[in-house]
């Protein structure tokens, strides 16, 4: 199975200020049709994880523009422009070309 | 509105069984593939399972394999989860979740606890 590594695991982050976190698989995640299946889900403190961003860099509806992805091959990264208090939680990727893995987690903190 | 409601969890002991379920709303059932995540207490995501369309087609991570079964009623929009012989590590959050595509998730369910004591 693909491994997917983030880091950090744990990252303090100060509002107003810009927030990353990578997200490394162990072997390509390119699909033999060419697109890569990389997600981003975010995890508030008690809810149900929602995606926010599919396919590396597609940011899903009602998603702030503050936040985007990118990446290619192996190294993939989740921005955060501004960190506000609602995005405070856990982020996590997510490969879905071969059996699905998620990356162990992301959380960020004030 | 798009939504997904499970029900079913709660404490079992070790070796027994449990059902969860969740009924799918505002979108056609039949036309996704639909999968459950789980998440141990404190810990992260993991996928467990999932089933295509009319459910003809079902893959389970190896750890639920022979004791872990899903399944679907596309005529009452429901997908299942029937967990057999239940381990303390089964222990978790079990999320309903529609995908559509490469498992990019996109829908998810309330979450159920499922306790199993030894």
């Amino acid at each position: 199975d693909v491994v997917m590594t983030q880091s950090p695991l744990s990252l303090p982050v100060t509002l107003g200020q810009p927030a990353s976190i990578s997200c490394r698989s162990s072997q390509s995640i390119v699909h033999s049709d060419g697109n890569i299946y990389l997600h981003w889900f975010q995890q508030r403190p008690g809810q149900s994880p929602r995606r926010l961003i599919y396919k590396v860099s597609n940011r899903d509806s009602g998603v702030p523009d503050r936040f985007s992805g990118s990446g290619s091959g192996t190294d993939f990264t989740l921005k955060i422009s501004r960190v506000e208090a609602e995005d405070i939680g856990v982020y996590y990727c997510l490969q879905g070309a071969n059996w699905p893995t998620f990356g162990q987690g992301t959380k960020v903190e004030i | 509105e798009v939504q997904l409601v499970q029900s079913g969890g709660g404490l079992v002991q070790s070796g027994g069984s449990l059902r969860l379920s969740c009924v799918a709303s505002g979108f056609i059932f039949n036309n996704y593939w639909m999968a459950w995540v789980r998440q141990a207490p404190g810990k992260g995501l993991e996928f467990v399972t999932k089933t295509n369309g009319d459910g003809s087609e079902k893959y389970h991570v190896d750890s639920v394999k022979g004791r872990f079964t899903i399944s679907r009623d596309n005529a009452w929009n429901s997908l299942y989860l029937q967990m057999n012989n239940l381990r303390v590590d089964d222990t978790a959050v079990y999320y309903c979740v529609r995908d559509p595509a490469y498992s990019a998730f996109d829908v998810w369910g309330q979450g159920t606890m499922v306790t199993v004591s030894s």
